[in-house]
């Protein structure tokens, strides 16, 4: 059974800091990897979207990559601003109906 | 506006009472979602339908029953609500490899 894990649960960091957050995942077989940005009262905004296949992704200041034969992605969030506070889930697909999330990680930047 | 809506956006009922969110969306998706969040967990996937015929359940079904009234309508009823019912709702969609989320229903049973 799949299992997804994300640490730390928090996090807080100084304005202009980069940062890693960390998700894995206990099977390897996976089709792909998503990180979404949760903010307080509303949904999920999906962020990345790796594909087995690929190493990592990237967009604007974040960097998402992909180790499947460790279980292993990280989130790179650069240069960190407090409009960058949110909680932060990863989620694996292996090709069955769903997805399956982490936890979270729940970021604070401070001014 | 937004594309995949839920109402209401809170909710406070009493135990044994029945309560029903609705999901509406208007990305045309045939797949749809309904999750419930606890503090501290992932989502939970409750139910899923991949179009107006095609109904089945998650991994945390009981309790719940959905109604997929259309493509872009897909409710989540709960019969007899229960304290740990209490949890933050979210319907999605979904098209390839992306989901779409609704904004969430913050439930709440006395």
């Amino acid at each position: 059974k799949q299992e997804v894990t994300q640490i730390p649960a928090a996090l807080s960091v100084p304005e202009g800091e980069n940062l890693v957050l960390n998700c894995s995942f206990t099977d390897s077989a996976i089709y792909n990897l998503q990180w979404f940005r949760q903010d307080p009262g509303k949904g999920l905004t999906s962020l990345l979207l790796i594909q087995s296949s690929q190493r990592e992704q990237t967009s604007g200041r974040l960097n998402a990559s992909l180790d499947k034969s460790s279980g292993r992605s990280t989130l790179y969030i650069a240069a960190s601003q407090p409009g960058d506070s949110a909680t932060y889930l990863c989620a694996v697909f292996s090709g069955t109906y769903k997805y399956i999330f982490g936890t979270g990680t729940r970021l604070k930047v401070l001014a | 506006d937004a594309d995949v809506t839920q109402t209401p956006r809170n909710r406070i009922t009493k135990t044994g009472k029945r309560i029903m969110l609705e999901c509406s969306q208007t990305k045309g998706h045939d797949r749809m979602y309904w999750y419930r969040q606890d503090p501290g967990l992932g989502l939970q996937l409750i139910y899923y339908s991949f179009d107006v015929k095609d109904i089945n359940k998650g991994e945390i079904s009981d309790g719940y029953s959905v109604s997929r009234q259309a493509q872009a309508k897909f409710s989540l009823s709960l019969e007899s609500a229960i304290p740990n019912q209490t949890a933050l709702y979210f319907c999605a969609t979904r098209l390839g490899d992306t989901q779409y989320f609704g904004p969430g229903t913050r439930l709440t049973v006395l």
